[in-house]
Protein backbone atom coordinates (compact mmCIF):
# COMPACT_ATOMS: atom_id res chain seq x y z
CA UNK A 1 0.00 0.00 0.00
CA UNK A 2 1.13 3.53 -0.57
CA UNK A 3 2.28 5.53 2.50
CA UNK A 4 3.48 9.58 2.25
CA UNK A 5 5.96 10.51 4.89
CA UNK A 6 6.62 14.33 6.20
CA UNK A 7 8.92 15.44 8.56
CA UNK A 8 9.29 17.33 10.94
CA UNK A 9 6.19 17.44 12.64
CA UNK A 10 6.77 20.75 13.88
CA UNK A 11 9.65 23.17 13.52
CA UNK A 12 10.60 26.79 14.93
CA UNK A 13 12.78 28.90 13.31
CA UNK A 14 14.41 31.95 13.59
CA UNK A 15 13.54 35.21 10.93
CA UNK A 16 16.06 35.04 8.05
CA UNK A 17 17.17 31.45 8.72
CA UNK A 18 16.91 28.64 5.93
CA UNK A 19 14.26 25.88 5.82
CA UNK A 20 14.24 22.37 4.24
CA UNK A 21 10.75 20.02 4.93
CA UNK A 22 10.99 16.73 3.37
CA UNK A 23 8.29 14.65 1.92
CA UNK A 24 8.75 10.90 0.50
CA UNK A 25 5.88 8.79 -1.15
CA UNK A 26 6.18 4.66 -0.60
CA UNK A 27 4.36 2.32 -2.89
CA UNK A 28 4.11 4.13 -6.02
CA UNK A 29 5.61 5.53 -8.79
CA UNK A 30 5.60 9.09 -10.97
CA UNK A 31 3.53 10.56 -8.37
CA UNK A 32 2.06 14.18 -8.72
CA UNK A 33 3.28 15.50 -5.86
CA UNK A 34 2.13 18.89 -4.33
CA UNK A 35 2.86 21.63 -1.25
CA UNK A 36 0.11 23.22 0.30
CA UNK A 37 -0.14 25.92 3.30
CA UNK A 38 -2.62 25.88 5.63
CA UNK A 39 -2.67 29.49 7.46
CA UNK A 40 -5.71 30.09 10.00
CA UNK A 41 -8.21 31.82 8.37
CA UNK A 42 -6.92 31.01 4.79
CA UNK A 43 -7.24 27.68 4.17
CA UNK A 44 -5.18 25.77 2.25
CA UNK A 45 -3.10 27.14 -0.47
CA UNK A 46 -1.46 25.59 -3.13
CA UNK A 47 2.24 26.28 -3.43
CA UNK A 48 4.13 23.65 -5.88
CA UNK A 49 3.21 20.93 -7.67
CA UNK A 50 5.21 18.11 -9.78
CA UNK A 51 4.50 15.84 -11.95
CA UNK A 52 7.87 14.21 -12.73
CA UNK A 53 11.15 14.27 -11.44
CA UNK A 54 12.91 18.05 -11.81
CA UNK A 55 9.51 19.38 -13.14
CA UNK A 56 7.97 22.10 -10.53
CA UNK A 57 5.62 24.55 -11.14
CA UNK A 58 5.08 27.47 -8.77
CA UNK A 59 1.78 28.96 -8.14
CA UNK A 60 2.83 32.05 -5.80
CA UNK A 61 5.30 34.06 -5.85
CA UNK A 62 7.47 34.52 -2.95
CA UNK A 63 10.62 33.59 -1.70
CA UNK A 64 9.90 29.80 -0.67
CA UNK A 65 11.21 26.61 -3.75
CA UNK A 66 10.90 23.17 -4.19
CA UNK A 67 12.91 20.37 -6.29
CA UNK A 68 12.12 16.78 -6.64
CA UNK A 69 15.91 15.08 -6.80
CA UNK A 70 13.81 11.41 -7.01
CA UNK A 71 10.60 9.82 -8.47
CA UNK A 72 9.32 10.20 -4.60
CA UNK A 73 11.05 12.75 -2.95
CA UNK A 74 9.24 16.41 -2.81
CA UNK A 75 11.69 19.34 -0.75
CA UNK A 76 10.21 22.28 0.44
CA UNK A 77 13.20 25.01 0.96
CA UNK A 78 13.92 28.81 1.66
CA UNK A 79 17.08 30.45 1.69
CA UNK A 80 15.57 33.21 4.61
CA UNK A 81 12.12 32.80 5.82
CA UNK A 82 9.90 35.74 6.86
CA UNK A 83 7.34 35.77 9.47
CA UNK A 84 4.72 35.57 7.37
CA UNK A 85 6.33 32.13 6.44
CA UNK A 86 4.43 30.61 9.31
CA UNK A 87 1.72 27.91 8.42
CA UNK A 88 1.29 24.53 8.23
CA UNK A 89 2.49 22.75 5.26
CA UNK A 90 1.05 20.15 3.93
CA UNK A 91 3.01 17.35 1.40
CA UNK A 92 0.16 15.63 -0.62
CA UNK A 93 0.29 13.17 -3.62
CA UNK A 94 -1.87 11.27 -6.11
CA UNK A 95 -1.56 9.10 -9.09
CA UNK A 96 -1.24 10.71 -12.61
CA UNK A 97 -4.26 8.52 -13.75
CA UNK A 98 -7.51 10.76 -14.22
CA UNK A 99 -9.90 11.30 -11.03
CA UNK A 100 -7.88 9.42 -8.44
CA UNK A 101 -8.25 10.76 -4.96
CA UNK A 102 -5.44 13.33 -3.05
CA UNK A 103 -3.52 11.79 -0.57
CA UNK A 104 -1.99 14.29 2.59
CA UNK A 105 0.96 13.66 4.70
CA UNK A 106 0.80 14.57 8.15
CA UNK A 107 2.22 18.08 8.34
CA UNK A 108 4.74 20.48 9.70
CA UNK A 109 3.94 23.14 11.90
CA UNK A 110 6.38 26.04 10.99
CA UNK A 111 6.44 28.72 13.48
CA UNK A 112 8.84 31.83 12.81
CA UNK A 113 9.83 33.86 15.28
CA UNK B 1 -11.54 33.46 -10.29
CA UNK B 2 -12.38 29.94 -9.05
CA UNK B 3 -13.61 29.93 -6.32
CA UNK B 4 -14.67 27.49 -3.67
CA UNK B 5 -17.04 28.52 -0.73
CA UNK B 6 -18.11 26.11 2.48
CA UNK B 7 -21.31 27.64 4.46
CA UNK B 8 -21.50 27.83 7.70
CA UNK B 9 -17.99 28.44 9.05
CA UNK B 10 -19.01 26.01 11.79
CA UNK B 11 -21.50 23.95 13.02
CA UNK B 12 -22.74 22.49 16.69
CA UNK B 13 -25.13 19.49 16.49
CA UNK B 14 -26.28 17.18 19.49
CA UNK B 15 -24.91 13.72 18.77
CA UNK B 16 -27.87 11.60 16.75
CA UNK B 17 -28.88 14.21 14.40
CA UNK B 18 -28.68 14.06 10.67
CA UNK B 19 -26.97 17.08 9.30
CA UNK B 20 -26.15 18.75 6.17
CA UNK B 21 -22.68 20.16 4.88
CA UNK B 22 -22.43 22.99 2.08
CA UNK B 23 -19.89 23.71 -0.57
CA UNK B 24 -20.15 26.25 -3.79
CA UNK B 25 -18.04 26.81 -6.67
CA UNK B 26 -17.88 29.28 -9.14
CA UNK B 27 -17.16 27.17 -12.36
CA UNK B 28 -19.65 24.45 -13.32
CA UNK B 29 -16.40 23.32 -15.56
CA UNK B 30 -15.04 20.69 -13.04
CA UNK B 31 -13.28 17.40 -13.42
CA UNK B 32 -14.03 16.06 -10.09
CA UNK B 33 -14.71 17.23 -6.03
CA UNK B 34 -13.84 15.74 -3.35
CA UNK B 35 -14.41 16.13 0.83
CA UNK B 36 -11.77 15.43 3.00
CA UNK B 37 -12.22 15.48 7.23
CA UNK B 38 -9.15 17.39 9.32
CA UNK B 39 -8.92 16.62 12.45
CA UNK B 40 -6.68 19.53 14.81
CA UNK B 41 -3.31 19.50 13.71
CA UNK B 42 -3.49 16.76 11.63
CA UNK B 43 -3.16 16.21 7.41
CA UNK B 44 -6.29 16.11 5.50
CA UNK B 45 -8.05 12.74 5.12
CA UNK B 46 -9.59 11.48 1.60
CA UNK B 47 -13.58 11.15 2.32
CA UNK B 48 -15.65 10.97 -1.23
CA UNK B 49 -14.46 11.66 -4.53
CA UNK B 50 -16.99 12.34 -6.95
CA UNK B 51 -16.67 12.74 -10.62
CA UNK B 52 -17.95 15.52 -12.70
CA UNK B 53 -20.27 12.52 -14.35
CA UNK B 54 -21.68 11.26 -11.42
CA UNK B 55 -24.53 12.93 -9.19
CA UNK B 56 -23.39 11.04 -5.91
CA UNK B 57 -21.04 9.28 -3.97
CA UNK B 58 -21.63 6.75 -0.68
CA UNK B 59 -19.65 5.61 2.04
CA UNK B 60 -21.09 4.11 5.55
CA UNK B 61 -22.66 6.90 6.59
CA UNK B 62 -21.26 9.90 4.54
CA UNK B 63 -22.93 10.61 1.58
CA UNK B 64 -22.10 13.57 -1.04
CA UNK B 65 -23.45 15.36 -4.13
CA UNK B 66 -22.96 17.01 -6.91
CA UNK B 67 -24.97 19.42 -8.93
CA UNK B 68 -22.74 20.87 -11.59
CA UNK B 69 -24.86 23.13 -13.22
CA UNK B 70 -26.00 24.92 -10.08
CA UNK B 71 -22.44 25.08 -9.00
CA UNK B 72 -23.27 23.06 -5.67
CA UNK B 73 -22.31 19.63 -3.38
CA UNK B 74 -23.53 18.65 -0.28
CA UNK B 75 -21.98 16.34 1.97
CA UNK B 76 -24.55 14.45 4.50
CA UNK B 77 -23.84 12.89 7.43
CA UNK B 78 -26.12 10.49 8.91
CA UNK B 79 -26.94 9.60 12.68
CA UNK B 80 -23.68 11.85 13.65
CA UNK B 81 -21.27 10.98 16.65
CA UNK B 82 -19.05 12.56 18.85
CA UNK B 83 -16.11 11.40 17.00
CA UNK B 84 -17.43 13.27 13.43
CA UNK B 85 -16.27 16.37 15.33
CA UNK B 86 -13.99 17.63 12.83
CA UNK B 87 -13.29 20.45 9.81
CA UNK B 88 -14.77 19.10 6.70
CA UNK B 89 -13.10 20.62 3.54
CA UNK B 90 -14.50 20.52 0.09
CA UNK B 91 -11.82 20.33 -2.66
CA UNK B 92 -12.54 20.69 -6.10
CA UNK B 93 -10.85 20.34 -9.67
CA UNK B 94 -11.35 22.38 -12.24
CA UNK B 95 -11.35 21.94 -16.13
CA UNK B 96 -8.92 24.17 -16.41
CA UNK B 97 -6.54 23.27 -13.93
CA UNK B 98 -4.18 20.59 -12.47
CA UNK B 99 -4.59 20.66 -8.85
CA UNK B 100 -7.59 20.93 -6.19
CA UNK B 101 -9.30 24.33 -5.28
CA UNK B 102 -9.65 23.91 -1.57
CA UNK B 103 -12.61 25.99 0.41
CA UNK B 104 -11.99 27.22 3.86
CA UNK B 105 -13.74 24.29 5.88
CA UNK B 106 -16.47 23.63 8.24
CA UNK B 107 -16.13 22.75 11.68
CA UNK B 108 -18.71 20.99 12.98
CA UNK B 109 -18.76 19.74 16.75
CA UNK B 110 -21.07 16.76 17.71
CA UNK B 111 -21.79 17.35 21.44
CA UNK B 112 -22.65 13.84 23.57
Amino acid sequence: SQTIHQWPATLVQPVGSPLSLECTVEGTSNPNLYWYRQAAGRGLQLLFYSVGIGQISSEVPQNLSASRPQDRQFILSSKKLLLSDSGFYLCAWRSGTANEKLFFGSGTQLSVL
Amino acid sequence: KQEVTQIPAALSVPEGENLVLNCSFTDSAIYNLQWFRQDPGKGLTSLLLIQSSQREQTSGRLNASLDKSSGRSTLYIAASQPGDSATYLCAVEFDSGYALNFGKGTSLLVTP
